[in-house]
C-alpha cells in the first residue's frame, strides 16, 4: 500500500513565524502536491511538483513556498505565517503515468495564532 | 469550478447497496470520471476512476451512462465506516487541468 506521511497531525504557530510542513511518500511517485482545505472552500491546490527539483503553481500559491530536494519528500513552506494560513493541510502523491489517482496523507491540522 | 454536480447528503441503512449518483453533463472525450471519498479527519481516499466502461474494484462499482453525462458509484453492502463525503471529480488524466473537488455528497450509513 501507498503511504503518505506528514510530519505532524497538529501544529500551533504564532504569526510571522516560518513554518515548515513536510511531507514523506513510499512509493516512489514522481508527483507530489500540496493542498488546503477549508470549510465551505473545499480542496484547493496550493503547489505541486512532477520531479526532484521541479514545482508549479496551484491555485493559491501566494504565501507559500515549496522544496523537493529529493524524490520521496515535499516540503511546504510558510515564510511568514498569518492567521488566515490556519487551515487543514493535505500532502498527495501520484505516478506520472497516473497523475490523477492521488495518494493522501492524514493532513496536519495548522492554526496560526 | 467543479465540473460535477452531486447530491448534499445520502442517508443508507447497514448493509444495503449504496448508490451516489453524479451528473457531468459537460464532460469531454477524454475526461475521466473519478471518485474519492473523506472520511472525517482524514486526507481524501481515491476508490475508482473510469473513461466509458463500467468498472469495478475491491471497494466500488462505477457506472457511467452511454452518453457519459452521468454516472453512479455503487458500494455494495455499505458498512458504517463507509460514513463520509464522496467526491465525484472529472479530470483531463494531469494534463492543464488539476483535480478539482467540490463540495461532495455527504454519506451517512446508519445502524
Amino acid at each position: 500500500d501507498v503511504k503518505v506521511t506528514q510530519s505532524s497531525r497538529y501544529l500551533v504557530k504564532r504569526t510571522g513565524e516560518k513554518v515548515f510542513l513536510e511531507c514523506v511518500q513510499d512509493m516512489d511517485h514522481e508527483n507530489m502536491f500540496w493542498y488546503r482545505q477549508d470549510p465551505g472552500l473545499g480542496l484547493r491546490l496550493i503547489y505541486f511538483s512532477y520531479d526532484v527539483k521541479m514545482k508549479e503553481k496551484g491555485d493559491i500559491p501566494e504565501g507559500y513556498s515549496v522544496s523537493r530536494e529529493k524524490k520521496e519528500r515535499f516540503s511546504l513552506i510558510l515564510e511568514s505565517a498569518s492567521t488566515n494560513q490556519t487551515s487543514m493541510y493535505l500532502c498527495a502523491s501520484s505516478l506520472a503515468g497516473n497523475p490523477d489517482t492521488q495518494y493522501f496523507g492524514p493532513g496536519t491540522r495548522l492554526t496560526v495564532l | 469550478d467543479a465540473k460535477t454536480t452531486q447530491p448534499t447528503s445520502m442517508d443508507c441503512a447497514e448493509g444495503r447497496a449504496a448508490n451516489l449518483p453524479c451528473n457531468h453533463s459537460t464532460i469531454s472525450g477524454n475526461e475521466y470520471v473519478y471518485w474519492y471519498r473523506q472520511i472525517h479527519s482524514q486526507g481524501p481516499q481515491y476508490i475508482i476512476h473510469g473513461l466509458k466502461n463500467n468498472e469495478t474494484n475491491e471497494m466500488a462499482s462505477l457506472i457511467i451512462t452511454e452518453d457519459r453525462k452521468s454516472s453512479t458509484l455503487i458500494l455494495p453492502h455499505a458498512t458504517l465506516r463507509d460514513t463520509a463525503v464522496y467526491y465525484c471529480i472529472v479530470s483531463g488524466q494531469g494534463g492543464s487541468e488539476k483535480l478539482v473537488f467540490g463540495k461532495g455528497t455527504k454519506l451517512t450509513v446508519n445502524p
